[in-house]
């Protein structure tokens, strides 16, 4: 199956920084998933995102399915950002998901 | 109902005894998940159902799981005989065919 690996594993800001999450696959996927764990343990859903770029409030993504690598930009950074992001890719034989990033936002 | 709910949200059981958890995904979702996720870990991928194609159970960590969907809805994971390492938070995912997974809130398991 696909490997995916998620950089940085940690990553510590202060409130209103920008971030940048990258995410790349061993091989190519046509299901691509970023989605953000809050520290209740809920998964959130951010973007559904095979290819192209989104975006949505103060979160985007952009996936480069040529490239094998996804990247989620996180803006203005709030202390309710903080927890765990993981992406995860996958096609017929369903999702793979990263190790994650854990982000803390200091205020 | 509006997402993917499961049941029960909290288990805790004795080493040995069985256990099912359900998970009920949002209507007309053609692909279910089970992951599980240990404290402070990743999600391991244990089986998934899509249509009514045989499930990918090559995630099962042994004989011991099992697991169902009956009429492609609700699901049910079965663990026999659990042991003190099942202990973990199972998390069950469902998805359309053409867009991403939505998770529920996943069951608590833990085993004395």
């Amino acid at each position: 199956g696909i490997q995916v690996e998620q950089s940085p594993p940690d990553l510590i800001l202060q409130e209103g920084a920008n971030s940048t999450l990258r995410c790349n696959f061993s091989d190519s996927v046509n299901n691509l998933q970023w989605f953000h764990q809050n520290p209740w343990g809920q998964l959130i859903n951010l973007f559904y995102i095979p290819s192209g770029t989104k975006q949505n409030g103060r979160l985007s993504a952009t996936t480069v399915a040529t490239e094998r690598y996804s990247l989620l930009y996180i803006s203005s950074s709030q202390t309710t950002d903080s927890g765990v992001y993981f992406c995860a890719g996958g096609g017929a034989d369903g999702l793979t998901f990263g190790k994650g990033t854990h982000l803390i936002i200091q205020p | 109902g509006a997402g993917v709910s499961q049941s029960p949200s909290n288990k805790v059981t004795e080493k040995g005894k069985d256990v099912e958890l359900r998970c009920d995904p949002i209507s007309g979702h053609t692909a279910l998940y089970w992951y599980r996720q240990s404290l402070g870990q990743g999600l391991e991928f244990l089986i998934y159902f899509q249509g009514n194609s045989a499930p990918d159970k090559s995630g099962l960590p042994s004989d011991r799981f099992s697991a169902e969907r009956t009429g492609g809805s609700v699901s049910t994971l079965t663990i026999q005989r659990t042991q003190q390492e099942d202990s973990a938070v199972y998390l069950c995912a469902s998805s359309p065919s053409t867009s991403g997974a939505y998770f529920g809130p996943g069951t608590r398991l833990t085993v004395t």
